[in-house]
C-alpha cells in the first residue's frame, strides 16, 4: 500500500512564525502535490513537483514556498504565518507515467494560525 | 487554466435511492476524469476514473458518464448506503502533466 505520510495531525501556530508542514511518501512516486482545502472551496492546489528539485507554482502559491531535496519528502512553507492560513493542508504523490494516474493523500494537517 | 464546476454541493438522500452528482470542465482537451470520496476526518481516495475515450464506466455501485461535446460528466451511486456517506470530489485533467483541478465538493449524506 502506497503510504503518504504528514508530519503532523494539528498545528496551532503564532501570526508571523515561520511553518514547516512536512510530507513523506514510500512509494518512490516522481509527483508530489500540495493543496489547502477549505469548506465550500473545495482542494485548490499551492504547490507541485514533478520530481526532485523541482517545483511548479500551483493556482494559489502567494505567502508560500515549498522544497524538494529529496524524492520521498516534499515540504510546504509558511514564511510568515498569518491568521488566512489557517485551513486543512493535504499532501498528495502519484507515480509518473503510471497507467493509473490516481493521486495518494496524506491524512491531512489543520493548521490553526492565532 | 481549467475550471470546474460541481452541483450540487449538498446532497440528502434516503438509503436504497440513487444519488447524482454533476461536474463541468471548461478545457476541452482534458482528457481524464477522477472522483474522490472523503469520508469525515479520513483523506481522499480515489473511487472511480474515466478517460476521453470512453462514455461510461461502472463498478459495482458506482457508474461515471462523460458527454465531451457537452462537458460535463456525472457519478452515478445506485441503491445508496449510510456508508456511501461522505464528501465526494470530481476533478479534470489535461494532457500529459495530468495536474487534476478539482470540483468543491458535494456533501453526500445517506439517512437510514
Amino acid at each position: 500500500d502506497v503510504k503518504v505520510t504528514q508530519s503532523s495531525r494539528y498545528l496551532v501556530k503564532r501570526t508571523g512564525e515561520k511553518v514547516f508542514l512536512e510530507c513523506v511518501q514510500d512509494m518512490d512516486h516522481e509527483n508530489m502535490f500540495w493543496y489547502r482545502q477549505d469548506p465550500g472551496l473545495g482542494l485548490r492546489l499551492i504547490y507541485f513537483s514533478y520530481d526532485v528539485k523541482m517545483k511548479e507554482k500551483g493556482d494559489i502559491p502567494e505567502g508560500y514556498s515549498v522544497s524538494r531535496e529529496k524524492k520521498e519528502r516534499f515540504s510546504l512553507i509558511l514564511e510568515s504565518a498569518s491568521t488566512n492560513q489557517t485551513s486543512m493542508y493535504l499532501c498528495a504523490s502519484r507515480k509518473q507515467g503510471a497507467i493509473t494516474h490516481e493521486a495518494f493523500f496524506g491524512q491531512g494537517t489543520r493548521l490553526t494560525v492565532v | 487554466g481549467e475550471n470546474v464546476e460541481q452541483h450540487p454541493s449538498t446532497l440528502s438522500v434516503q438509503e436504497g435511492d440513487s444519488a447524482v452528482i454533476k461536474c463541468t470542465y471548461s478545457d476541452s482537451a482534458s482528457n481524464y476524469f477522477p472522483w474522490y470520496k472523503q469520508e469525515l476526518g479520513k483523506r481522499p481516495q480515489l473511487i472511480i476514473d474515466i478517460r476521453s475515450n470512453v462514455g461510461e464506466k461502472k463498478d459495482q455501485r458506482i457508474a461515471v458518464t462523460l458527454n465531451k461535446t457537452a462537458k460535463h460528466f456525472s457519478l452515478h451511486i445506485t441503491e445508496t448506503q449510510p456508508e456511501d456517506s461522505a464528501v465526494y470530489f470530481c476533478a479534470a485533467s489535461i494532457g500529459g502533466s495530468y495536474i487534476p483541478t478539482f470540483g468543491r465538493g458535494t456533501s453526500l449524506i445517506v439517512h437510514p
